[in-house]
This record gives structure tokens, C-alpha cells and sequence, in this order.
């Protein structure tokens, strides 16, 4: 069926440094694409998302890209800090009048101070 | 402007009993999302209701589980004769109405115990 997963589950960056996090996913009609964050205890923060006709977006220290081709999408972290420590999901979904989101299984930021 | 609120944040129940989510979405949203999320696991869809209607249930088990959003009031997510297997956390979100809405606001989520 059609799913979305990571590549990665444990990611360890250097306070300062820029992470990087990936994505595969296999559902090609999908017309958003989003990163949630999620700390412990806690609910799925929106970060940012991206629309299936465009293949990057930049928000404050975040870049998603969207390769289309490969089925491949990444959350780019720039100078990673102490509270960017979480699990990071990346899901997608259709703008069908509702959002029904498919998440993937996560991966877990560990940011080095 | 209070963010989605769940409650209770942790539940314990026995098996057989019957187990009561509620959620209260952002003010102003009338579009609520049930997902459950086992430990390490991203979260699954179960359910997406808006004001008195189930507009897409495919997530939800056929048994046990239902769920409601009344004119007034809260979205209830209710577990009959609960199991170990129900044991999770249960996130609600809201949006606005409106079709190409992604952002979703998530509450705190329900953390189930079954014992």
C-alpha cells in the first residue's frame, strides 16, 4: 500500500551544525508534503510544508526539498540547536477538501551541546 | 486564542472497561482528526468528523471504537471494553474549513493504559 518512511531513525548533529533529515515516499498523488515535530509528551508540531508542484520551500532555518523524481523528500535544519531535539515526521496529504495526513515512522534529532 | 485541548492527558482503564477522549478543538475550527500513535510509531489515521457528521472513518477498528463530534461541545473518541492492544496515545487535531488547509494543530494527546 502506499506509505511514507525515513531513512534514517536516530540522527546525532552537532550543536551549530546543519542537519539533515529524508524522507521516501511512495504515494505519488499526494499533493502536500509536511514535516512535523514532536517532542516528548507532546503533540506533532507543523514545521513546514510543501506543495507537490514545487520543490523547495525555506522557512525560518528550515528548507524542505521535494524530488519528485526519486520520491524523495528532506528537512534541512540550519544551525541546529539544543531545543531542535525531537522526532521529526515527515507526512503527506491530499487537499481533498480535508486533511487526512499518513505520517511516517519518525526520526529521532539528538543535538550534541 | 487556547490551543486543541485533550483530557484527560493520561487514562488508565481495565480491560473491559470502557475508555472516554475528549477533545476540544481551536476556536474557530470546525474540522477534527482522531490519529493514535503506538510507541516508536508515526501516527495513524482514524478518523475525520466535522459537526455532527463522520465525514471519513476508514482509520477506525470496526469493533469497540466510535466517535462523535456534537453540535455542542467536545469530540469524544470512545473505546468500548477496552484491550491491551488499545493502549496508546491518541492525538486530535483541528483545522479550519476550507479545502488546501495542511496545517493541523495537534493537542497533547490521551496516553491509554490498559492494564
Amino acid at each position: 500500500g502506499e506509505s511514507v518512511g525515513l531513512h534514517l531513525p536516530t540522527l546525532s548533529v552537532q550543536e551549530g551544525d546543519n542537519s539533515i533529515i529524508n524522507c521516501a515516499y511512495s504515494n505519488s498523488a499526494s499533493d502536500y508534503f509536511i514535516w512535523y515535530k514532536q517532542e516528548s509528551g507532546k503533540g506533532p508540531q507543523f514545521i513546514i510544508d510543501i506543495r507537490s508542484n514545487m520543490d523547495k520551500r525555506q522557512g525560518q532555518r528550515v528548507t524542505v526539498l521535494l524530488n519528485k523524481t526519486v520520491k524523495h523528500l528532506s528537512l534541512q535544519i540550519a544551525a541546529t540547536q539544543p531545543g531542535d531535539s525531537a522526532v521529526y515526521f515527515c507526512a503527506e496529504s491530499n487537499s481533498g477538501g480535508y486533511q487526512k495526513v499518513t505520517f511516517g515512522i519518525g526520526t529521532k534529532l539528538q543535538v550534541i551541546p | 486564542n487556547a490551543g486543541v485541548m485533550q483530557n484527560p492527558r493520561h487514562l488508565v482503564r481495565r480491560r473491559g472497561q470502557e475508555a472516554r477522549l475528549r477533545c476540544s478543538p481551536m476556536k474557530g475550527h470546525s474540522h477534527v482528526y482522531w490519529y493514535r500513535q503506538l510507541p516508536e510509531e508515526g501516527l495513524k489515521f482514524m478518523v475525520y468528523l466535522q459537526k455532527e457528521n463522520i465525514i471519513d472513518e476508514s482509520g477506525m477498528p470496526k469493533e469497540r471504537f466510535s466517535a462523535e463530534f456534537p453540535k455542542e461541545g467536545p469530540s469524544i473518541l470512545r473505546i468500548q471494553q477496552v484491550v491491551r492492544g488499545d493502549s496508546a496515545a491518541y492525538f486530535c487535531a483541528s483545522s479550519p474549513s476550507g479545502q488546501g488547509s495542511t496545517e493541523a494543530f495537534f493537542g497533547q494527546g490521551t496516553r491509554l493504559t490498559v492494564v
